[in-house]
């Protein structure tokens, strides 16, 4: 499949535990964000979104946090499992300009 | 359902060849985008649509050229293949919207010998 890198931040965990996964942004203009998720050989997929006003946003299992005085972003795995093993990538984006992409970080559960 | 599809999911070809990968979506979504994807670099813009008929550059555009004739399509093609441009290439689509959720593609693995 298509491999997403070998050198990327790699944050380890055991399976039932919570998952931060942190993100730094660059454009205080940004006005809203993403976290997608890429498992080896596809293509990366929607986690969940985060408008520049909000400070918080909760989906099933994952929470969203954004603090913009420090353009900080991170993505809350709650009883994170094997299948979350993954690249994650946060996506930032100002209106009329393209969406922006992070490096990513590799999320390995231990069983 | 609605999806996006690639093809092919590996192509291997030789310097100077042109090639031309394939994008198709079924979500009738405005807007289309080129990506390649290398280690260390994450994902880089090459070239996206907001309509048929529109085409714009991204952040990696040189050596590629993408048209859009329908809304479903957005074919890229490498006009003289370069070494430099063996990478994993994902096509995305997203609504015409105030935010811009973009959905991928499985991508395509492109080698250039």
């Amino acid at each position: 499949g298509e491999s997403v890198g070998l050198h990327l931040p790699t944050l380890s965990v055991q399976e039932g535990d919570n998952s931060i996964i942190n993100c730094a942004y660059s454009n205080s203009a940004s006005d809203y964000f993403i976290w997608y998720k890429q498992e080896s050989g596809k293509g990366p997929q929607f986690i969940i979104d985060i408008r520049s006003n909000m400070d918080k946003r909760q989906g099933q299992r994952v929470t969203v946090l954004l603090n913009k005085t420090v353009k900080h972003l991170s993505l809350q795995i709650a009883a994170t499992q094997p299948g979350d093993s993954a690249v994650y990538f946060c996506a930032e984006w100002e209106s009329g300009r393209a969406l922006t992409f992070g490096s990513g970080t590799r999320l390995q559960v231990q069983p | 359902d609605a999806e996006i599809t690639q093809s092919p999911r590996h192509k291997i070809t030789e310097t100077g060849r042109q090639v031309t990968l394939a994008c198709h979506q079924t979500w009738n979504h405005n807007n289309m985008f080129w990506y390649r994807q290398d280690l260390g670099h994450g994902l880089r813009l090459i070239h996206y649509s907001y309509g048929v008929h529109d085409t714009n550059k991204g952040e990696v555009s040189d050596g590629y050229s993408v048209s859009r004739s329908n809304t479903e399509d957005l074919p890229l093609t490498l006009e003289s293949a370069a070494s430099s441009q063996t990478s994993v290439y994902f096509c995305a689509s997203s609504e015409v919207a105030d935010t811009d959720t973009q959905y991928f593609g499985p991508g395509t693995r492109l080698t250039v010998l």
